[in-house]
């Protein structure tokens, strides 16, 4: 598809667990979001990725939070022994390139994770 | 302090009619551009519109148009003959271009329900 993928799109995890989230974004897009909303709540900034420069982590909560992309393209979120308040869905978005500001973020549906 | 202020947590407003909804920023940078997304119940974000902070004319895209005050430093959406599928969650978002040390990471506010009568 041409839009930005995200698996999976529900994930159920017990306290303690690790999960691993997946965005597929737009090809040809060179920078990339992660976000996340928790109930009720606007977008929270976690990590950003722009072509093969360093990333952004200033977003990430705390260090069991982690992401790499690989090939400039897909990238996994990381999170190590989930807490509760770790419960929200997880946003992805790509756009063509961080220097051109105008470019919307194109957002993936998200992937809801619910932590047992 | 918050960079993006959406004060109606809330909105009602008949079908056919036109709704504002609000948002106000806060910027030092000379550069910045607005956006607002729309998110239905599905879940997924759409872009609506943007508006760049050097652009003399507000920015309409179909029956959405942005009423920007500079000087105000706001950037609030209007949607006009408001339809049923325009019931949603709302966002306005900022992109700063000095602030953000070249990252253009958008922030976003808390959003605005909307719901449109029949």
């Amino acid at each position: 598809g041409a839009g930005v993928s995200q698996s999976p799109s529900n994930k159920v995890t017990e306290k303690g667990k690790d999960v691993e989230l997946r965005c597929d974004p737009i090809s040809g897009h060179t920078a990339l979001y992660w976000y996340r909303q928790s109930l009720g709540q606007g977008l929270e900034f976690l990590i950003y990725f722009q072509g093969n420069s360093a990333p952004d982590k200033s977003g990430l909560p705390s260090d069991r939070f982690s992401a790499e992309r690989t090939g400039g393209s897909v990238s996994t979120l990381t999170i190590q022994r989930t807490q509760q308040e770790d419960s929200a869905v997880y946003l992805c978005a790509s756009s063509p390139r961080a220097g051109q500001g105008d470019s919307p973020l194109h957002f993936g549906n998200g992937t809801r994770l619910t932590v047992t | 302090a918050q960079k993006i202020t959406q004060t109606q947590p809330g909105m009602f407003v008949q079908e056919k009619e036109a709704v504002t909804l609000d948002c106000t920023y806060d910027t030092s940078d000379p550069s910045y551009g607005l956006f607002w997304y729309k998110q239905p119940s599905s879940g997924e974000m759409i872009f609506l519109i943007y508006q760049g902070s050097y652009d003399q004319q507000n920015a309409t895209e179909g029956r959405y148009s942005l009423n920007f005050q500079k000087a105000r430093k706001s950037a609030n959406l209007v949607i006009s003959a408001s339809q049923l599928g325009d019931s949603a969650m709302y966002f306005c978002a900022m992109r700063e271009a000095l602030s953000s040390g070249g990252s253009y990471i958008p922030t976003f506010g808390r959003g605005t329900s909307l719901i449109v009568h029949p």
